[in-house]
């Protein structure tokens, strides 16, 4: 099993331009998690959903769209990004709501000039 | 400010035990989590603890959980090299989803 697979992994990109970040799991879970990990700093949450056609906000979503139109996919959008922007993104899957045992894919690092 | 409060940085030495210290704030949190990033990966699940225990061993980690100071504890015994790793510690907000609050992590360093 590949559990959660995330790409691109390294992406550099200019002030303004716009990219999608692609997670996907084989685990058949329900809910999928976009975290941002930030030097000094715990993991953020930005958005999360907890079904196929469900998205909601985190603590951090200004900046950021998702959406979630099959159940192994969970995508971020970054419509005009900004420097601050740069950070290590990381997406999660669990299967329910209730253990807390997040599933995490590698992690995508992006770098905003 | 952190919810989760954990020290940046450890550094022990290969076959001592490592004692990694976190506070949370939330004393309604139903558990309570460690999770191990290594270099160049995501984080797993290293163990929990639920909120009514006092202490859970888990092979060479023992997790204390002192609900009073709200302080969260992980020992790991004959620390070694491939234990090398930030740990996370995490506690559960509840709600509609898997809310984890997390610390910033605490850097282990292993040496010889």
């Amino acid at each position: 099993n590949a559990g959660v697979t995330q790409t691109p992994k390294f992406r550099v990109l200019k002030t303004g331009q716009s990219m999608t970040l692609l997670c996907a799991q084989d685990m058949n879970h329900e809910y999928m998690y976009w975290y941002r990990q930030d030097p000094g700093m715990g993991l953020r949450l930005i958005h999360y959903s907890v079904g196929e056609g469900t998205t909601a906000k985190g603590e951090v979503p200004d900046g950021y769209n998702v959406s979630r139109l099959k159940k192994q996919n969970f995508l971020l959008g970054l419509e005009s990004a900004a420097p601050s922007q740069t950070s290590v993104y990381f997406c999660a899957s669990s299967f329910d709501r209730n253990t807390g045992e997040l599933f995490f894919g590698e992690g995508s690092r992006l770098t905003v000039l | 400010g952190e919810d989760v409060e954990q020290s940046l940085f450890l550094s022990v030495r290969e076959g001592d035990s490592s004692v990694i210290n976190c506070t949370y704030t939330d004393s309604s949190s139903t558990y309570l989590y460690w999770y191990k990033q290594e270099p160049g990966a995501g984080l797993q699940l290293l163990t929990y603890i639920f909120s009514n225990m006092d202490m859970k061993q888990d092979q060479r980690l023992t997790v204390l959980l002192n609900k009073k100071d709200k302080h969260l504890s992980l020992r790991i015994a004959d620390t070694q090299t491939g234990d090398s790793a930030i740990y996370f510690c995490a506690e559960s907000r509840g709600g509609g989803y898997n809310k984890l609050i997390f610390g910033a992590g605490t850097r282990l360093a292993v040496h010889p």
